[in-house]
């Protein structure tokens, strides 16, 4: 069954350091997307991408963040500059462009520790 | 703005059935969704409903109301492995080409022997 992958699976970095989260959505799939989860807390929104650009971005997704499609498979996500407050689980997630019921698929998740 | 209330906590005994409420204040509505979050791992889709009405699925069912902004999770005879977070989420995109979900806070089902 085709399924969303992610890396690193958990990753430690000093606040200040840039971090890149990647991800290879379903390669069927038209519309990816990036959410977060701190410990104990929902899964929230950042960022949606679609034909090449993000569609739609929450007020969490600020200047530090970015997101690029560099190939026709990997969806990364770039923290310039982390903070302490940006350690969560990094979920990235794709779905279909049209028809059925649109769910998203989510990855195993990618989880930050920022010291 | 966007609101989904959902139970902290439930518990139930192995065998039973629960429900699990959600109620949802958005500004737009394109459907509705359920799905399970184990500890430390990803949500995964249990069932959609964008129509009034029940939607059954094997064990799960989930029912629909717009007018009321109401849904309810239903799982029947309940295993251990039920045991886990249940994410209500409703699709309410700003515009006509984004797809993405809000989350509700999840509600976490102890299921004891």
């Amino acid at each position: 069954e085709p399924e969303v992958t992610q890396t690193p699976s958990h990753q430690v970095t000093q606040m200040g350091q840039e971090v890149i989260l990647r991800c290879v959505p379903i390669s069927n799939h038209l519309y990816f997307y990036w959410y977060r989860q701190i410990l104990g807390q929902k899964v929230e929104f950042l960022v949606s991408f679609y034909n090449n650009e993000i569609s739609e971005k929450s007020e969490i997704f600020d200047d530090q963040f970015s997101v690029e499609r560099p190939d026709g498979s990997n969806f990364t996500l770039k923290i310039r500059s982390t903070k302490l407050e940006d350690s969560a689980m990094y979920f990235c997630a794709s779905s279909f462009g049209t028809g059925g019921t649109g769910e998203l698929f989510f990855g195993e998740g990618s989880r930050l520790t920022v010291l | 703005g966007q609101n989904i209330d959902q139970p902290t906590e439930m518990t139930a005994t192995e065998g039973a059935i629960v429900q699990i409420n959600c109620t949802y204040q958005t500004s737009g509505f394109n459907g509705l969704f359920w799905y399970q979050q184990h500890a430390g791992e990803a949500p995964t889709f249990l069932s959609y409903n964008v129509l009034d009405g029940l939607e059954e699925k094997g064990r799960f069912s989930s029912f629909l109301s717009r007018s009321k902004g109401y849904s309810y999770l239903l799982l029947k005879e309940l295993q251990m492995k039920d045991s886990a977070s249940y994410l209500c989420a409703v699709r309410d995109p700003p515009s006509g080409s984004a797809r993405q979900l809000t989350f509700g806070s999840g509600t976490q089902l102890t299921v004891l022997p």
